[in-house]
């Protein structure tokens, strides 16, 4: 598997409760993507990046934000959750040339009561 | 942007028999798509990526084929194994010049013993 890990695993947390979801890779890829799995809609793109303090928005990145200070991490923030971010958050890497397959993380199921 | 369909029903076949999977697309034509198999509570792993100047790719039991005509893609198992059983789902950039990928919301498939 390729070198990525996301942490927490799982986390229960309460609405409007700041929430920071953290994706580390050991792999040096350029491109690093968040995305939100859901029954019904599949992989949904929130937030990515394509270096060190370059990221651009996905299709629903209302209500989240990112950062990436260092290659290797790649941090998802919820300002303040709500329950309809309930969800599997997918972290996913891919190498400098374009059109390069994902590796994705094993995910974070996120709980917000 | 690009808009994936792939069938919502699982697929039910026999061991040993070919599975087939489809995955459409509509608008323009990208210039590649990929295919990814996902399993319970695991992120998606990459299987296979095809060219818009491919007609078909083979890997092992897995053959991938892209018609740009019909805007489509066939994805087929043969000599399907219960082990080949899984979600696959199917990417392609976001929109044209892109290489953000856009997924599918995937096909489940059961392979009975």
């Amino acid at each position: 598997d390729a070198g990525i890990t996301q942490s927490p695993r799982h986390k229960v947390t309460e609405t409007g409760t700041p929430v920071t979801l953290r994706c580390h890779q050991t792999e040096n890829h350029r491109y690093m993507y968040w995305y939100r799995q859901d029954p019904g809609h599949g992989l949904r793109l929130i937030h990515y990046s394509y270096g060190v303090k370059d990221t651009d928005k996905g299709e629903v990145s209302d209500g989240y934000s990112v950062s990436r200070s260092k290659t290797e991490d790649f941090l998802l923030t919820l300002e303040s959750a709500t329950s309809s971010q309930t969800s599997v958050y997918f972290c996913a890497i891919s190498g400098h040339e374009e059109n390069e397959k994902l590796f994705f993380g094993s995910g974070t199921q996120l709980s917000v009561l | 942007s690009q808009k994936i369909e792939q069938n919502s029903e699982a697929l039910n076949i026999q061991e040993g028999k070919t599975a087939t999977l489809t995955c459409n697309y509509t608008n323009y034509s990208p210039a590649y798509l990929q295919w990814y198999r996902q399993d319970p509570g695991r992120g998606p792993v990459f299987l296979l990526l095809i060219r818009e100047n491919e007609k078909e790719k083979r890997k092992e039991r897995l053959k991938v084929t892209f018609d740009t005509t019909l805007k489509q893609s066939l994805f087929h198992i043969t000599a399907s194994q219960p082990a080949d059983s899984a979600t696959y789902l199917c990417a392609l950039p976001s929109s044209g010049g892109s290489y953000i990928p856009t997924f599918g919301r995937g096909t489940s498939l059961i392979v009975h013993p």
